[in-house]
C-alpha cells in the first residue's frame, strides 16, 4: 500500500542550527501538506503546497518556515535559526486532488528536538 | 471559535466491548469532510474513516463507523469489539470548503482498552 515516508524519524539539534525535515508523498498525490504536533497538545496545520506553491499558512509558519518541492518526489520543511519551542513532531501529508475533497495521508513524523 | 471539538480528553473501554468517541463541529458550509485518525503511543497518524457532508450513508471501514448527524453537528466515532491494540489517541478532524485545503484537528481523546 503507498504511504507517505518521512526521514528522519528523528533529530536533535543545537538551538539556532538550520534544519531540513523531508517527506516523500504519495506518488500521484497533488496536495502536500505539513503539520505540527508539541508534545501532549493537538495537531496544527502549518502550510499546504499545491501546484509548487504555496496555498495556504497558519500564523505559525512565519519568515523562520519554508518549504520546497527540490525534485519530482520530495517535499521539504526548512526551519531555520531554530529555537527551543520548536520542539515537536512534524508531519507530512499528501492527498489526492478530487472532487468533494479526500482524507490526507500522514507520514511516520519526525520527532525535533531542539537543544 | 473552536471548529472541531472533543469533550472526551479520556476514555476507559473494556475489551470487545463497543465505544463512542465524540466529535462536534462548527461550519457553516455546506460541503466538507469529515475525518477521525489514531495516534498510538509510537507518534504517527493512522488514518480510520472518512464522511463527506452529502453522504447519505453512516461511513464504515471494519470495526470502525461513523455516527454522522448531520443537523446536530456530531460525527462521533464508534468503535466495536475493542482490542487491546485500539488504545492510543484519537483525533477528529474536519477538511472545509475548497476540497483541497488544511484539516483542522480536534484535540484529540485518549482511549485505554482494559483487559
Amino acid at each position: 500500500e503507498p504511504e507517505v515516508t518521512q526521514t528522519p524519524s528523528h533529530q536533535v539539534t543545537q538551538m539556532g542550527q538550520e534544519v531540513i525535515l523531508r517527506c516523500v508523498p504519495i506518488s500521484n498525490h497533488l496536495y502536500f501538506y505539513w503539520y505540527r504536533q508539541i508534545l501532549g497538545q493537538k495537531v496544527e496545520f502549518l502550510v499546504s503546497f499545491y501546484n509548487n506553491e504555496i496555498s495556504e499558512k497558519s500564523e505559525i509558519f512565519d519568515d523562520q518556515f519554508s518549504v520546497e518541492r527540490p525534485d519530482g518526489s520530495n517535499f521539504t520543511l526548512k526551519i531555520r535559526s531554530t529555537k527551543l519551542e520548536d520542539s515537536a513532531m512534524y508531519f507530512c501529508a499528501s492527498s489526492e486532488v478530487r472532487e468533494g475533497g479526500t482524507e490526507a495521508f500522514f507520514g511516520q513524523g519526525t520527532r525535533l528536538t531542539v537543544v | 471559535a473552536q471548529k472541531i471539538t472533543q469533550t472526551q480528553p479520556g476514555m476507559f473501554v473494556q475489551e470487545k466491548e463497543a465505544v463512542t468517541l465524540d466529535c462536534t463541529y462548527d461550519t457553516s458550509d455546506p460541503s466538507y469532510g469529515l475525518f477521525w485518525y489514531k495516534q498510538p503511543s509510537s507518534g504517527e497518524m493512522i488514518f480510520l474513516i472518512y464522511q463527506g457532508s452529502y453522504d447519505q450513508q453512516n461511513a464504515t471501514e471494519g470495526r470502525y463507523s461513523l455516527n454522522f448527524q448531520k443537523a446536530r453537528k456530531s460525527a462521533n466515532l464508534v468503535i466495536s469489539a475493542s482490542q487491546l491494540g485500539d488504545s492510543a489517541m484519537y483525533f477528529c478532524a474536519m477538511r472545509e470548503p475548497g476540497g483541497y485545503q488544511k484539516v483542522t484537528f480536534g484535540t484529540g481523546t485518549k482511549l485505554q482498552v482494559i483487559p
